[in-house]
């Protein structure tokens, strides 16, 4: 089983819906970290969590909001998605300072 | 502020060449450094990183990386590409200090292997 999943791996919707993206990880990690991909752009962060209690938010969070239920959980939402939130998604996990570990990302289509 | 820089975002080699993927940085702390490689429709993987202890560092697949600090580089090499090394590449550094680990990426380079 992968460590890092992350639900749905794709999904199209319209203007103005809400939006949850979740991830969950096996690899007993406090922190955990959402980015966005876009072409051209590399990966920019969206929020981060050291642990269940310390969310912070990242370059570009504006639009978007996190939630850490537990330790392996951790998810984005887009309180009322638009077209230039059209991006990849991923979800990341690490101990410390050292390696992140990704997981296979989300597509997100607003149309 | 920490950034990076990969020079080239598209870079086409033949099979057997050498590859040469360029990153420079910008620190104000003592960096972390790592390159990860995303194939199609994948998350992304680490091929190696710097952690401050030796400058030449192996990771998978037969790829290295030489960490300059006067040159503020982390250059990631491979001495003969194969066709299974088509990916984006992305650099990234270390944010912080404090055991902070906020990852800045690069804008990451397309690497093409042709016969």
């Amino acid at each position: 089983d992968a460590d890092v999943t992350q639900t749905p791996r794709n999904r199209i919707t319209k203007t103005g819906k809400r939006i949850m993206l979740e991830c969950s990880q096996t690899k007993g990690h406090d922190r955990m970290y959402w980015y966005r991909q876009d072409p051209g752009l590399g990966l920019r962060l969206i929020y981060y969590s050291f642990d269940v209690k310390d969310i912070n938010k990242g370059e570009i969070s504006d639009g978007y909001s996190v939630s850490r239920q537990a330790q392996a959980k951790f998810s984005l939402s887009l309180e009322s998605a638009i077209p230039n939130q059209t991006a990849l998604y991923f979800c990341a996990t690490s101990e410390k300072r050292d390696t992140q570990y990704f997981g296979p990302g989300t597509r997100l289509t607003v149309l | 502020a920490q950034s990076v820089t990969q020079l080239g975002s598209h870079v086409s080699v033949s099979e057997g060449a050498l590859v040469l993927l360029r990153c420079n940085y910008s620190s104000s702390v003592p960096p972390y450094l790592f390159w990860y490689v995303q194939y199609p429709n994948q998350g992304l993987q680490l091929l190696l990183k710097y952690t401050s202890a030796a400058t030449l560092v192996k990771g998978i697949n037969g790829f290295e990386a030489e960490f300059k600090k006067s040159e503020t580089s982390f250059h990631l090499t491979k001495p003969s590409a194969h066709m299974s090394d088509a990916a984006e590449y992305f650099c990234a550094v270390s944010e912080g200090g404090g055991g902070y680990n906020k990852l800045i990426f690069g804008a990451g380079t397309r690497l093409a292997v042709h016969p």
